[in-house]
């Protein structure tokens, strides 16, 4: 069974950078042809992907976001982390990290259950 | 980049028929996810590949994709169907994976 669980700061200020941490289970990021992905939702908004991560250390960024983006993993804790930079009050939003596999077209077939952040002073 | 593009919302009764498109160039040729999500819930994978349906996602939903334009479909809507609904693709040409604006589906 795979599960995957947000975790990180609920507030943090403009300027401040943004770690969020990706702890997941029932499938390793040291398998070939997986993947996880992090994506947010402002409130009342759209979702928005914004970075991912292969098994094989590949990495993809969103281009609006790229220069504020990096994404890691640890595959000993099962970990995936995010940090944002220079965070703003849009940046408010749910951030979700997903898993999917490196497969033609594959779909984002399992989230977590996403972590509110709030980016005020 | 590309572009999804959804209708904001989509109204139908208890028992009707719902279909909610997702427009891109030649989407056709792109295999399309869609996810529904309820409020405060993350979202849900109902359709992928088009219209293959996830193990507990019942037969009244399925999914085409030809030409510009993607398609969900939901026989029987019910109540517990009211959600927004996300299309998804990705984007070949960065590896990078897009979703659509979104529609809310309101069962009257």
């Amino acid at each position: 069974q795979i599960t995957l669980k947000e975790s990180g700061p609920t507030l943090v200020k403009p300027t401040q950078t943004l770690t969020l941490t990706c702890t997941f289970s029932g499938f390793s990021l040291s398998t070939s042809a997986v993947g996880v992905g992090w994506i947010r939702q402002p409130p009342g908004k759209a979702l928005e992907w914004l970075a991912l991560i292969y098994w094989d250390d590949d990495k993809r960024y969103s281009p609006s976001l790229q220069s504020r983006l990096s994404i890691t993993k640890d595959t000993s804790k099962n970990q995936v982390v995010l940090t944002m930079t220079n965070m703003d009050p849009v940046d408010t939003a749910t951030y979700y990290c997903a898993h999917f596999l490196d497969s033609s077209g594959y779909p984002f077939d399992y989230w977590g259950q996403g972590a509110l952040v709030t980016v005020s002073s | 980049s590309y572009v999804l593009t959804q209708a904001p919302s989509v109204s139908v009764a208890p028992g009707k028929t719902a279909r909610i498109t997702c427009g891109g160039n030649n989407i056709g040729s792109k295999s399309v996810h869609w996810y529904h999500q309820k409020p405060g819930q993350a979202p849900v994978l109902v359709i992928y590949y088009d219209s293959d349906r996830p193990s507990g996602i019942p037969e009244r939903f399925s999914g085409s994709n030809s030409g510009n334009t993607a398609t969900l479909t939901i026989n029987r809507v019910e109540a517990g169907d009211e959600a927004d609904y996300y299309c998804q693709v990705w984007n070949s040409g960065s590896d990078h994976p897009v979703f659509g604006g979104g529609t809310k589906l309101t069962v009257l």
